[in-house]
């Protein structure tokens, strides 16, 4: 296992089209983590899971996005409708759980760079 | 929302000098990282401090966690061309060590 994955690594896009990302986490991490980052900013926690449960989303996640992990492994982030606002690198990240790693190291992937035009 | 802040926001030396990054923060945390991100990459961690603990060195890094003022410093000694990046700090609070990253700062280090 190489590390976190993200599939596609860049996506361009129309206003109003719907876009999908993926995360490969690290095959014995059970938490995955997407974070929102925007040029010159640091990191913005959206969403993350344990296993298949969603357990956190935050504000920022409106109505037109949506995450699923549904066997525990990798996970998508659809975005319906997109916005030029939506421009942004989408980063994904894993970690072992907490019992194993207590202090929560995050590994992150190389991210998705999306285009809204 | 973001929790940390990076200051100064960029920064530009010339190698070999060192290179110190500051962060301040507003909760208690039970922990703090620092992750470095070259441009248009994803985040590398770098280091951890725990709470309860003052300093850490790791390599070059040194890093240093005031929890009174609510602040942490990352030092990066003998500084290389190949250290010019992004340094986030992430705070790690509540019982999820769920993480908050800030804004970060911009290392330039001139060969």
């Amino acid at each position: 296992d190489t590390g976190v994955s993200q599939d596609p690594r860049h996506k361009i896009t129309k206003r109003g089209q719907n876009v999908t990302f993926r995360c490969d986490p690290i095959s014995e991490h059970n938490r995955l983590y997407w974070y929102r980052q925007t040029l010159g900013q640091g990191p913005e926690f959206l969403t993350y899971f344990q296993n298949e449960a969603q357990l956190e989303k935050s504000r920022l996640l409106s109505d037109r996005f949506s995450a699923e992990r549904p066997k525990g492994s990798f996970s998508t982030l659809e975005i319906q409708r997109t916005e030029q606002g939506d421009s942004a690198m989408y980063l994904c990240a894993s970690s072992l759980p907490p019992g194993i790693a207590p202090n929560n190291e995050q590994f992150f992937g190389p991210g998705t760079r999306l285009t809204v035009l | 929302s973001q929790q940390g802040e990076e200051d100064p926001q960029a920064l530009s030396i010339q190698e070999g000098e060192n290179a110190t990054m500051n962060c301040s923060y507003k909760t208690s945390i039970n922990n703090l990282q620092w992750y470095r991100q070259n441009s248009g990459r994803g985040l590398v961690h770098l280091i951890l401090i725990r709470s309860n603990e003052r300093e850490k060195h790791s390599g070059r890094l040194r890093v240093t966690l005031d929890t009174s003022k609510k602040s942490s410093s990352l030092l990066i000694t003998a500084s290389r061309a190949a250290d010019t990046a992004s340094y986030f700090c992430a705070t790690a609070r509540g019982p999820n060590n769920d993480m908050r990253f800030g804004a970060g700062t911009r290392l330039t280090v001139k060969p």
